[in-house]
C-alpha cells in the first residue's frame, strides 16, 4: 500500500480564497483523522470519521472549516474563506483498528497570505 | 478523560549520550501508549507502542520505552544518541477506542 496520500503537498493562497485539502486513507482503515500542526498550538485534532461518518468535530475551529468523507477512500477538508491564521501543516491519518495504530500522511503545508 | 504530559519541549543531548524523553499519562482504563517521531517536513511515524503485553517495549532505531503503571509514565530512552535522532517526538495515549490523544511534543537536539 502507498500509505496515506495527501494533496496538494504545498498550497499558497490569498486571504479570502477557498482552500480544499484532500486525503486518501490506507485501504481497509475505517477511521480517518484530520489534524492541524502549528508552532504555537502543536498538533490539534480537528475532526475524525468512522466508516465515513463524522464522529467528533469539536476541534474544528470555526464554521469556515468543513470536512467531508463521501466514500471510504477519500476525504476533503475545506476552508472558506481562508485567513492568514489558518496557515499551518494539515495532516490526515487513518487507523488500523485491529492494532490501534495510526498512520499519518506527509501533510499539506498551507500558507495564506 | 485521558491526557498526556511531555516534560520539556526541548531536550539537548550530546552525540553518544543517553536519550531520555519523559511522558506521563492519565487514563481511567488500562491504556495503549505510543511514541511517534516527526522528522522535519514529514508526517509522524510510529516508533513503538505499548498494548498491555510486555512493559518494556522495543521500537525502531534503538529506542525503547517502559510502561510503569505506578508512576503513570512511559518514558522513551535510547542508550546512545546519534545525529540522525534529531527530531520531534510525540507521546500519545488511547483508551483502546478510536481516538489517540497526543502530547505537545519534545524536540530533541543532538550536540556534536
Amino acid at each position: 500500500d502507498a500509505g496515506v496520500i495527501q494533496s496538494p503537498r504545498h498550497e499558497v493562497t490569498e486571504m479570502g480564497q477557498e482552500v480544499t485539502l484532500r486525503c486518501k486513507p490506507i485501504s481497509g482503515h475505517d477511521y480517518l483523522f484530520w489534524y492541524r500542526q502549528t508552532m504555537m498550538r502543536g498538533l490539534e485534532l480537528l475532526i475524525y470519521f468512522n466508516n465515513n461518518v463524522p464522529i467528533d468535530d469539536s476541534g474544528m475551529p470555526e464554521d469556515r472549516f468543513s470536512a467531508k468523507m463521501p466514500n471510504a477512500s477519500f476525504s476533503t477538508l475545506k476552508i472558506q474563506p481562508s485567513e492568514p491564521r489558518d496557515s499551518a501543516v494539515y495532516f490526515c491519518a487513518s487507523i488500523d483498528a485491529l492494532v490501534n495504530e495510526q498512520f499519518f500522511g506527509p501533510g499539506t503545508r498551507l500558507t495564506v497570505l | 478523560a485521558q491526557s498526556v504530559t511531555q516534560l520539556g519541549s526541548h531536550v539537548s543531548v550530546s552525540e553518544g549520550a543517553l536519550v531520555l524523553l519523559r511522558c506521563n499519562y492519565s487514563s481511567s482504563v488500562p491504556p495503549y501508549l505510543f511514541w511517534y517521531v516527526q522528522y522535519p517536513n514529514q508526517g509522524l511515524q510510529l516508533l513503538l507502542k505499548y498494548t498491555s503485553a510486555a512493559t518494556l517495549v522495543k521500537g525502531i532505531n534503538g529506542f525503547e520505552a517502559e510502561f510503569k503503571k505506578s508512576e503513570t509514565s512511559f518514558h522513551l530512552t535510547k542508550p546512545s544518541a546519534h545525529m540522525s535522532d534529531a527530531a520531534e517526538y510525540f507521546c500519545a495515549v488511547s483508551n483502546r477506542d478510536d481516538k489517540i490523544i497526543f502530547g505537545k511534543g519534545t524536540r530533541l537536539h543532538i550536540l556534536p
